[in-house]
């Protein structure tokens, strides 16, 4: 089954300790993404990759980081979590990452890593 | 930069009542919209998109979409609500540049359903 795997989904922590969240595709999509959603906000991005050892940043990367060292896996790192950074996070991926191209634009999503950071 | 905003933060109807949910976008060419759906505990799923041609477009689960130019607008719609169609719903624009990278999502509208 084609899909996104984000873990853990849930993840309760505190200020200051390291943390990573997984994000796997088996669609062997080029571009992924992270979101963190928040009330009132919608989505926004933290970081994308366009492909492998390409990834740039998004609209609110501060205090996070990301890696892309396989086509499959984009993992978000938190390296000194803070409370504002709690958070419902997403991580997507499309076969292109020129949404204008259709059907290969379309963007699929995880369902979630939900953190808090006490 | 795009723009997009859901003027609605909570609706409610009644199970096979109809629905429409508002979409305004601000945009200085012709825009590429979508809509995703987020059901509990789950992540975004596209439920439709307009490129071009048709201003009205078909998509998954009965939904429909209106692109009208003249209002900067993409309003969903289903004629008849079914209770499983609760959910949050996001309406997204893309960039002129067409990168996956800035496509700028509404800040959503959450439907509850009454039986």
């Amino acid at each position: 089954e084609a899909q996104v795997t984000q873990n853990p989904r849930y993840l309760i922590t505190v200020t200051g300790k390291k943390l990573t969240v997984t994000c796997s595709q088996n669609m062997n999509h080029e571009y992924m993404s992270w979101y963190r959603q928040d009330p009132g906000l919608g989505l926004r991005q933290i970081y994308y990759s366009m492909n492998v050892e390409v990834t740039d940043k998004g609209d609110v990367p501060e205090g996070y980081k990301v890696s892309r060292k396989e086509k499959r896996n984009f993992p978000l790192i938190l390296e000194s979590p803070s409370p504002n950074q709690t958070s419902l996070y997403f991580c997507a991926s499309s076969l292109s990452g020129i949404v204008r191209t259709g059907v290969t634009g379309e963007l699929f999503f995880g369902e979630g890593s939900r953190l808090t950071v006490l | 930069a795009q723009s997009v905003t859901q003027p609605d933060i909570h609706i409610t109807v009644s199970e096979g009542a109809s629905l429409e949910l508002r979409c305004n976008y601000s945009y200085g060419a012709t825009p590429y919209l979508f809509w995703y759906v987020q059901s509990p505990g789950q992540g975004l799923q596209l439920l439709l998109k307009y490129f071009s041609g048709d201003t009205l477009v078909q998509g998954i689960k009965g939904f429909e979409a209106e692109f009208k130019r003249s209002q900067s607008s993409f309003n969903l719609r289903k004629p008849s609500v079914h209770w499983s169609d609760a959910a949050e719903y996001f309406c997204a624009v893309d960039s002129p540049s067409g990168s996956a990278r800035q496509l700028t999502f509404g800040s959503g509208t959450q439907l509850t359903v009454l039986p």
